[in-house]
């Protein structure tokens, strides 16, 4: 079984300053672990990815994430935040060993103010 | 890298009607597929797993008859909703796996209104 459970369902940043979005995930096997974004009525775009490399993991648009396995958190940074960031930010996991099942955790919606 | 179509990204019918949306991979294949549901400002939802050569395997909760899905081919998976009323206004979104199953790649999505 595996699920994901994301902290915070609204962040509020001012524009330039730091970006943190939480993800916690609980996985029976080793995971895979995704964030994507979604602006409003589009589809998904992938930001990131962990598969079982560099626990530290760079994304588009100067986001990154580090997975850190004793926490079973997967949490979403950026340094500088803009206004294109507002938007609608998934964590997912998933695993080859699950027939490749994507588990989506609730969003967090991100508001950027000027 | 991997393109994952649908058609159409729009929809609007009228209740009691059936409507089907399609799922292409576009440059490799997939014997698996994912539909999976959106209501508004709400998560992901997974409704079933497409298999090429065999019935589809729905979630928990998902009527079976009235989402008909049907994996044709290998780069061809589609979603039929049958009978549609208006609380099957939402989402739809599909997705492939890459060659070792651990990446999805989701289609843009298919935006469906039931009037």
């Amino acid at each position: 079984a595996q699920s994901v459970t994301q902290l915070d369902s609204h962040v509020s940043v001012s524009e330039g300053t730091p970006v943190l979005l939480r993800c916690n995930y609980s996985s029976s096997y080793s995971p895979s672990l995704f964030w994507y974004v979604q602006h409003p009525n589009k589809g998904l775009q992938l930001l990131l990815k962990y598969t079982s490399a560099a626990t530290l993991v760079k994304g588009i648009n100067g986001f990154e994430a580090e997975f850190k396995k004793s926490e079973t958190s997967f949490h979403l940074t950026k340094p500088s935040a803009h206004m294109s960031d507002a938007a609608e930010y998934f964590c997912v996991v998933s695993g080859a060993t699950n027939a490749g099942k994507s588990t989506f955790g609730d969003g967090t919606t991100l508001t950027v103010k000027p | 890298g991997a393109v994952v179509s649908q058609h159409p990204s729009w929809v609007i019918c009228k209740s009691g009607t059936s409507v089907k949306i399609e799922c292409r991979s576009l440059d490799f294949q997939a014997t698996t597929m994912f539909w999976y549901r959106q209501f508004p400002k709400q998560s992901l939802m997974l409704m079933a797993t497409s298999n090429e050569g065999s019935k589809a395997t729905y979630e928990q909760g998902v009527e079976k008859d009235k989402f008909l899905i049907n994996h044709a081919s290998l780069t061809l998976s589609t979603l039929t909703v049958t009978s549609a009323h208006p609380e099957d206004s939402s989402f739809y979104i599909c997705s492939a796996p890459g060659a070792r199953g651990e990446t999805q790649y989701f289609g843009p999505g298919t935006r469906l209104l039931v009037l």
